[in-house]
């Protein structure tokens, strides 16, 4: 069984469209993730949820809207997309033990395209 | 978003090299340093995690030690493979987000050739 899961793998899209991204996770962990890896590999944190409550949102433009209908699940959803928006997208989840974040587990990740 | 910087940005070794990455951050009000591994196509994939001044940690060849005080530390693999080829991420968390954000450093890619 996949831990975190995401879908989907590959989505090409035209630009000003909306789009979403799906994830779920069956860890049981509290503390989801949206990450955007960028045309150089980094991996910047663009949300974060604990138990459903948004705890960050990282400067992120309002395009971009994270839904969590329960703690195993955190979609993406994207308006108007532009270029700039290709990337590819994961999702991760830990356990919060306190303060300390566990480590996280990632998704196979989701490579946008937009033309 | 805190800086994490990590060196060499790439490295390339022999079969059997024994090698060290390194990962800097800022030292004042740490939580956490994660280190991950990364393969092409595939997720990171967690190494370890280290809370305390001092910690060191290991996983069979892979070993990892850390020094809050001054922010930094440094991952280590023993007689590397080629299966060892990937890059190492290290990420810390910070009261300034909670310790609810993973803030990644830019990875080490490693080779390992036969």
């Amino acid at each position: 069984d996949t831990a975190v899961s995401q879908t989907p793998k590959y989505l090409v899209t035209q630009m000003g469209n909306d789009k979403s991204i799906k994830c779920e996770q069956n860890l049981g962990h509290d503390t989801m993730y949206w990450y955007k890896q960028d045309s150089k590999k980094f991996l910047k944190i663009m949300f974060s949820y604990n138990n459903k409550e948004l705890i960050i949102n990282e400067t992120v433009p309002n395009r971009f809207s994270p839904k969590s209908p329960d703690k195993a699940h955190l979609n993406l959803h994207i308006n108007s997309l532009e270029l700039g928006d290709s990337a590819v997208y994961f999702c991760a989840s830990s356990r919060m033990k306190g303060r300390l974040n566990t480590e996280a587990f990632f998704g196979q990740g989701t490579r946008l395209t937009v033309v | 978003i805190l800086n994490v910087e990590q060196s060499p940005q790439s490295l390339h070794v022999q079969e059997g090299d024994s090698t060290n990455f390194t990962c800097s951050f800022p030292s004042s009000n740490f939580y956490a340093l994660h280190w991950y591994r990364w393969e092409t196509a595939k997720s990171p994939e967690a190494l370890f995690v280290m809370t305390l001044n001092g910690d060191e940690k290991k996983k069979g060849r892979i070993s990892a030690t850390l020094n809050t005080k001054e922010g930094y530390s440094y991952l280590y693999i023993k007689g590397s493979q080629p299966e060892d080829s990937a890059t190492y991420l290290c990420a810390f968390t910070h009261s300034s987000n909670s310790g609810y954000a993973l803030n990644f450093g830019k990875g080490t890619s490693l080779l390992v050739t036969p």
